[in-house]
C-alpha cells in the first residue's frame, strides 16, 4: 500500500517551453502533498506544500509564478515548470500524505528535467 | 529553524556486518518527528524506519533500528547483517508534530562491500 505515482519519469525540452510533471496517490486520499528539488549530489530542498482544494504554500525563494501547483483533488497534483530555462533543470520529487497528520510521507519516483 | 546534520558523506562496510550512521538535528520542539529514508540509485525515497520523539522506546524494523538519543538530539542508524541491496543514499530527516515539513540532512552514502 501507500503507493505514489509520479509522471514522466524524465523530461527534456527546449528552454522557454513550459512543463506539467504529476502526482498520484494510487491507494490512498492525499490529503496533503509535498514538492521537493534535488540538485546533484545534495538533498531534498521543499519548494512547497499543497492541501487539496487550497492553494500551495511556497517556501521562501521559491517563485509562485514560475512553479505552479495544483491539488484539485485527493489523489492528483501537478507541478508545472512554466517558461522552464537551463537553471530550472533538477530532479523534482513528490510526496504525499494521508489523514490524520502523524502519517508518514510517501515519495513518487522522482522526475528528472533537462531544459536545453 | 529545525536542521538536521549527517557529519558522514560516506560509508562502507563489509557484507553481513553491522553499520551505524549519525544523525544529529536541532529543535526547540518537544514533540517532533524524526524519520531514515533510503534512496537507491533509483532515486526513489523508501521510509526505512520512524521515531516519535514522545516515545522513548527506540524503533525497530527488521534489521534496521535507531538509537535515539533526545537530550543529546541524536539519533543514529543502525544496519544489522548489511546486504548489497542496502547500498543507498541515506538521509536523516525531521518534521514537527503536524508533519507538514521534512528537514533533511546532506545524507551518507553506504557502500557494500561483498
Amino acid at each position: 500500500g501507500a503507493v505514489v505515482s509520479q509522471h514522466p519519469s524524465r523530461v527534456i525540452c527546449k528552454s522557454g517551453t513550459s512543463v506539467k510533471i504529476e502526482c498520484r496517490s494510487l491507494d490512498f486520499q492525499a490529503t496533503t502533498m509535498f514538492w521537493y528539488r534535488q540538485f546533484p549530489k545534495q538533498s531534498l530542498m521543499l519548494m512547497a506544500t499543497s492541501n487539496e482544494g487550497s492553494k500551495a504554500t511556497y517556501e521562501q525563494g521559491v517563485e509562485k509564478d514560475k512553479f505552479l501547483i495544483n491539488h484539485a483533488s485527493l489523489t492528483l497534483s501537478t507541478l508545472t515548470v512554466t517558461s522552464a530555462h537551463p537553471e530550472d533543470s533538477s530532479f523534482y520529487i513528490c510526496s504525499a500524505r494521508t489523514t490524520p497528520s502523524n502519517q508518514p510521507q510517501h515519495f513518487g519516483d522522482g522526475t528528472r528535467l533537462s531544459i536545453l | 529553524a529545525q536542521t538536521v546534520t549527517q557529519s558522514q558523506p560516506e560509508m562502507s562496510v563489509q557484507e553481513a556486518e553491522t553499520v551505524t550512521l549519525s544523525c544529529t538535528y536541532d529543535t526547540s520542539e518537544s514533540d517532533y518527528y524524526l524519520f531514515w529514508y533510503k534512496q537507491p540509485p533509483s532515486r526513489q525515497m523508501i521510509l526505512v524506519i520512524r521515531q516519535e520523539a514522545y516515545k522513548q522506546q527506540n524503533a525497530t524494523e527488521n534489521r534496521f533500528s535507531v538509537n535515539f538519543q533526545k537530550a543529546a538530539k541524536s539519533f543514529s542508524l543502525k544496519i544489522s547483517d548489511s546486504q548489497l541491496g542496502d547500498a543507498a543514499m541515506y538521509f536523516c530527516a525531521y518534521s514537527n508534530f503536524g508533519n507538514e515539513k521534512l528537514t533533511f540532512g546532506t545524507g551518507t552514502r553506504l557502500t557494500i562491500i561483498p
